[in-house]
């Protein structure tokens, strides 16, 4: 079993709706919780940060982690044709740092 | 800020051949430094890690190693590359006791 679980998708979904990307992880020294965004042929940037269970909101994006169900999301509201990208969750803990598969998004005008 | 440079941002090696990818970076002294690479369709592994000058990891048994000569300079080598060696390879910092880590544009490499 992967220590964190990606769905890699594709997933396509119209400009202006909400986007739901998930992940889940099995070990519980993961403390630190991360989004990244790639855009095609470049590298990841940091999206989001989160420490502690609950939400943590920038803009149009949502981080929300529920440590007791070891399960992460990011939400992404009014999503835009330039949100398409793929998505990596990361956790971090244990001296571990992590990384899903990536969730690739098309988002079509 | 954190600031990476790579390159070159895209090579096409043949088989047999030496491999040199070479990591640069900007900000506070004595970063933490990675060199990922990123199959097709798939997620980052780890290759290597360093703390410090002269002082290197490796996570995957592999055709590659890797050297710190300068604090800031990371470079990732192999003396005689393999078709699967094609992948997209990233350096990344992190600093001082942050639980971040930042990317740097990435170095395409085909070996055909």
């Amino acid at each position: 079993q992967k220590e964190v679980e990606q769905d890699p998708g594709p997933l396509s979904v119209p400009e202006g709706a909400i986007v739901s990307l998930n992940c889940t992880y099995s070990n519980s020294a993961f403390q630190y919780f991360m989004w990244y965004r790639q855009y095609s042929r470049k590298g990841p940037e940091l999206l989001m940060y989160t420490y502690s269970s609950g939400n943590k909101e920038d803009g149009r994006f949502t981080a929300q982690v529920d440590k007791s169900s070891k399960y992460i999301s990011l939400f992404i509201r009014d999503s835009q044709p330039s949100d398409s990208a793929t998505y990596l969750c990361a956790a971090q803990g244990g001296g571990k740092l992590i990384f899903g598969q990536g969730t690739e998004l098309s988002v079509k005008p | 800020s954190q600031t990476i440079h790579q390159w070159p941002a895209t090579l096409v090696q043949p088989v047999g051949s030496p491999l040199s990818l070479e990591c640069t970076v900007e900000g506070t002294s004595n970063p933490n430094l990675y060199w990922y690479r990123q199959a097709a369709g798939r997620g980052l592994q780890l290759l290597f890690y360093s703390v410090g000058i002269g002082q290197i990891s490796s996570e995957v048994p592999q055709n590659l190693s890797a050297s710190r000569p300068q604090d800031r300079q990371f470079i990732l080598s192999s003396k005689k590359l393999l078709l699967s060696d094609s992948g997209f390879y990233l350096c990344a910092q992190r600093q001082g006791d942050r639980n971040t880590i930042y990317f740097g544009e990435g170095s395409w490499l085909t070996v055909v």
